[in-house]
């Protein structure tokens, strides 16, 4: 089946700090990425759509100057936490769609990241 | 507004059958998706339906009835390792996705 890697898997790090989380599509090429967050016992909360070669379209709420996403491949897409704080330590899944025109094939997920600012 | 309603947590015993109901609200429908997550872990992809009926995949089946706006999850000879999260997420008019809060399933020997 479709294989999504999601790296890393686990981060601690200060305030202030800015952190990149990748998501590769290691069987299938995805046109389409998507970013979540999910806090403990809540479902997951989508955050961005982004689809490859153009900007990311975020969700209401989302502040686009601090979840910076970049899908600059077929295969890849970045999402940096800018300038963390401990209210953004969250459990981050992406997850990854071959869509021609607007198929429906089911999102395959990456293992998420657990992100604990300090 | 858009609206998936699960039970937020069942339990079943281990070998028994159990059945898990989403009903949704939405503009437009594009399909019905079900994911399995266990407790800090990402969701796992279980089924698909777009047609009314039946879908079965080995211990679990996938039901939907679009007038109704209707679905549910069957999980037949249940194992301890069925005890996760299911989520239901329906794809709207504009094919985004829609996600329920969830079901917790406990598994009881």
């Amino acid at each position: 089946g479709a294989v999504v890697s999601q790296h890393p898997s686990w981060v601690i790090c200060k305030s202030g700090t800015s952190v990149k989380i990748e998501c590769r599509s290691l069987d299938f090429q995805a046109t389409t990425m998507f970013w979540y967050r999910q806090f403990p016992k809540q479902s997951l909360m989508l955050m961005a759509t982004s689809n490859e070669g153009s900007k990311a379209t975020y969700e209401q709420g989302v502040e686009k100057d601090k979840f910076l996403i970049n899908h600059a491949s077929l295969t890849l897409s970045t999402l940096t936490v800018t300038s963390a704080h401990p209210e953004d330590s969250s459990f981050y899944i992406c997850s990854a769609r071959f869509t021609r025109g607007l198929g429906n094939q089911p999102q395959h997920f990456g293992d998420g990241t657990r992100l604990s600012i300090l | 507004g858009q609206n998936i309603d699960q039970p937020t947590e069942m339990t079943a015993t281990e070998g028994a059958i159990v059945q898990i109901n989403c009903t949704y609200q939405t503009s437009g429908f594009n399909g019905l998706f079900w994911y399995q997550q266990h407790a800090g872990e990402a969701p796992t992809f279980l089924s698909y339906n777009v047609l009314d009926g039946l879908e079965e995949k080995g211990r679990f089946s996938s039901f939907l009835s679009r007038s109704k706006g209707y679905s549910y999850l069957l999980l037949k000879e249940l194992q301890m390792k069925d005890s996760a999260s299911y989520l239901c997420a329906v794809k709207d008019s504009n094919y985004q996705l829609i996600w329920g809060a969830g079901t917790k399933l406990i598994i009881k020997p």
